[in-house]
């Protein structure tokens, strides 16, 4: 089956880190762009960052930049992002998502919670 | 960054009607390559957004045919010709040329 399964939220609190995982599987992952985007409670969506095929080139949201690494294991068909020094605007459901050709969003993981408090 | 401003915010629909969403952008989504880079996205309650449309106009594979997208530049539409209950959810617009990428705010589209 052609899925992705996020995994890593948690509660923390403000100024600590956490780190998201996406396993990807039923496709070629070592081919694709991925994505992560993110919800707040109640809120719309935001693009977060993206990642190409091999790693070289990352993107983020100057939100999260310097405080966000996304990288992924082709090997271990996984997706991840390094999320520190966390702030409570931060809380949100993190989606894992496939770029398909041209830069649509064709697959999208359920989601996992980081929710940033005290 | 780009902006993304969807109209209305929210709208109520007979099942069997029509309805249609705005989405307009700050800057031209065109490419160099005569592509462009907009998107539509539902998101139904409980679940991950899916995309419908992509450059503008073309449906995403399983997407039904009463939804359509229309647009150039600046300026974009999503029409569903005969909104059915399935429909119910929140309608996002997109850009994918200038990062970073951003959404519209959301159309939520409830049933009478």
């Amino acid at each position: 089956e052609v899925q992705l399964v996020e995994s890593g939220g948690a509660l923390v609190q403000p100024g600590g880190s956490l780190r998201l995982s996406c396993a990807a599987s039923g496709f070629t992952f070592s081919t694709c762009w991925m994505s992560w985007v993110r919800q707040a409670p109640g809120k719309g969506l935001e693009w977060v960052a993206n990642i190409n095929t091999d790693g070289s080139q990352k993107y983020y949201v100057d939100s999260v930049k310097g405080r966000f690494t996304i990288s992924r294991d082709n090997a271990k068909n996984s997706l991840f992002m390094e999320m520190n020094s966390l702030r409570a605007e931060d809380t949100a459901v993190y989606y894992c998502v496939r770029l398909g050709y041209r830069g649509y969003m064709g697959l999208w993981g359920r989601g996992t919670t980081a929710t940033v408090s005290s | 960054d780009v902006v993304m401003t969807q109209t209305p915010l929210s709208l109520s629909v007979t099942p069997g009607q029509p309805a249609s969403i705005s989405c307009k952008s700050s800057q031209s989504l065109l490419h160099s390559d005569g592509k462009t880079f907009l998107y539509w996205y539902l998101q139904k309650p409980g679940q991950s957004p899916q995309l419908l449309i992509y450059e503008v106009s073309s449906r995403f594979s399983g997407v039904p045919d009463r939804f359509s997208g229309s647009g150039s530049g600046t300026d974009f539409t999503l029409t569903i010709s005969r909104v059915e209950a399935e429909d119910v959810g929140v309608y996002y617009c997109m850009q994918g040329i200038h990062l970073p990428w951003t959404f519209g705010q959301g159309t939520n589209v409830e049933i009478k």
